[in-house]
């Protein structure tokens, strides 16, 4: 089974600063690897997305994500956060093959602050 | 393109009553659905999962129940809600592409209180 830990339940940060929103995954197997964004009282948008190829997935607004499957982590990064970044964030894993479920981790509250 | 609704998008319910939450898909076909539930603090957590018509499983013991009368349909529902029922309740759809790859798709959520 996967599991995924998502090490900081909070992370409040100024506006302009850089911020590093920490994922780590267990698994046996292959897996695809997906960034959620949540922002209040909203349903989940998907942000960015592992699924082959280059390890560093980039979204539109500015993060990234690299997929290291040394450490097994897929931590989501941006160089220069704006208020309207504030919100939960969560990453998933699903396994190639098999159930088309997803596991979450816990998420991520980001908070920037002017 | 695909599009997902939940509706009612608040609601407000005594213990003790009913529930009916209801999701629709459009522009896709027999596509997997799910029920998720975010209880403050708690994370997502998935409730039930369908891969069709009819087909329904449940992930944690509990008073909710999923049906899905139509393809593009899945309906939550409770037959006496608790305390414990408040959360905010989000429908999803997943398509596996022929070519590779996978996508989860969530709609607006149900933000449900009971009192």
């Amino acid at each position: 089974a996967q599991s995924v830990t998502q090490l900081d339940s909070q992370v409040p940060v100024f506006e302009e600063a850089p911020v590093e929103l920490r994922c780590n995954y267990s698994s046996s197997v292959s897996v695809y690897l997906f960034w959620y964004v949540q922002y209040p009282n909203q349903g989940l948008q998907l942000l960015l997305k592992y699924l082959s190829g280059s390890t560093l997935v980039e979204s539109i607004n500015g993060f990234e994500a690299e997929f290291n499957k040394s450490q097994t982590s897929f931590h989501l990064r941006k160089p220069s956060v704006h208020i309207s970044d504030t919100a939960e964030y969560f990453c998933a894993v699903k396994r190639r093959g098999g159930s088309e479920k997803l596991v979450f981790g816990k998420g991520t509250k980001l908070t920037v602050n002017p | 393109s695909q599009t997902i609704h939940q509706w009612p998008a608040t609601l407000v319910q005594p213990v003790g009553s009913p529930l009916s939450l209801e999701c629709t898909v459009e522009g896709t076909s027999n596509p997997n659905l799910y029920w998720y539930r975010q209880a403050a603090g708690r994370g997502l957590q998935l409730l039930f999962y369908s891969v069709g018509i009819g087909q329904i499983s449940s992930e944690v013991p509990q008073n909710l129940s999923a049906s899905r009368p139509q393809d593009r349909q899945f309906i939550l529902s409770s037959k006496k809600l608790l305390l414990s029922d408040s959360g905010f309740y989000l429908c999803a759809w997943s398509v596996l592409w022929s070519a590779g790859g996978y996508e989860q798709f969530f709609g607006p959520g149900t933000r449900l209180t009971v009192l």
